[in-house]
């Protein structure tokens, strides 16, 4: 069954500084979603990504999916703490109709 | 427009009580699907629907039972809670099935089971 693995677990930087968190999977995926989760909230959609090399931004915010869809990266440029959170990927492998996988969550903490 | 209801917001039970959680969702989406989140092991579909009066078997569907009598609701009956059950549950729903159509959720159900 298709894996999606989250590194760092947790993460602390201090705000200004850029961050990357990694989402990695054990198969070809169809296509990749970003979320954010703040404590004691539901998940809020970041980004989806669908094609082999594909980046998008949104603010301060870049995910990219590499060539063979294996692997995807979200990177904070110049954090704040309104970026605290949880980051989750999810995926939708081949096989599924819709029925997201997740990662674990990276914990983020930004101090001011 | 509200998008995506969940109720109750949180709930404490005992250990072989029983109790429903409700979704409803206000944008006509097909889909609607179940999750818990536990520490350290993010997301977990428990069972999902890909339309009024189907309903399927998730990752980790035991202990729990669905119904979508209606497009716009989708309950997550607990028949007899046991504190492994302990947990936060989310509800999301899409347009259709595939990556290209976001899932959106809901704010989450904080149970306890004692």
């Amino acid at each position: 069954s298709q894996e999606l693995e989250q590194s760092p677990q947790s993460l602390i930087v201090q705000e200004g500084k850029n961050l990357t968190i990694n989402c990695t999977s054990s198969k070809t995926l169809y296509g990749l979603y970003w979320y954010k989760q703040k404590y004691g909230e539901g998940l809020i959609f970041l980004m989806m990504l669908q094609k082999g090399g594909e980046e998008k931004s949104h603010e301060k915010i870049t995910a990219k999916l590499d060539e063979k869809k294996q692997q995807s990266s979200l990177h904070i440029t110049a954090s704040q703490p309104s970026h605290a959170g949880i980051y989750l990927c999810g995926a939708d492998p081949p096989s599924n109709t819709g029925k997201l996988i997740f990662g674990q969550g990276t914990t983020l903490q930004v101090k001011p | 427009n509200a998008g995506v209801t969940q109720t109750p917001k949180f709930r404490v039970l005992k250990t072989g009580q029983s109790m429903t959680l409700l979704c409803a969702q206000d944008m006509n989406h097909e889909y609607m699907y179940w999750y818990r989140q536990d520490p350290g092991m993010g997301l977990r579909l428990i069972h999902y629907s890909v339309g009024e009066g189907t309903t399927a078997k998730g990752e980790v569907p035991d202990g729990y039972n669905v119904s979508r009598l209606k497009k716009q609701n989708f309950l997550l009956g607990l028949e007899s809670a046991a504190p492994s059950q302990t947990s936060v549950y989310f509800c999301a729903s899409s347009y259709a099935g595939r990556a290209i159509y976001e899932q959106y959720f809901g704010p989450g159900t904080r149970l306890t089971v004692t």
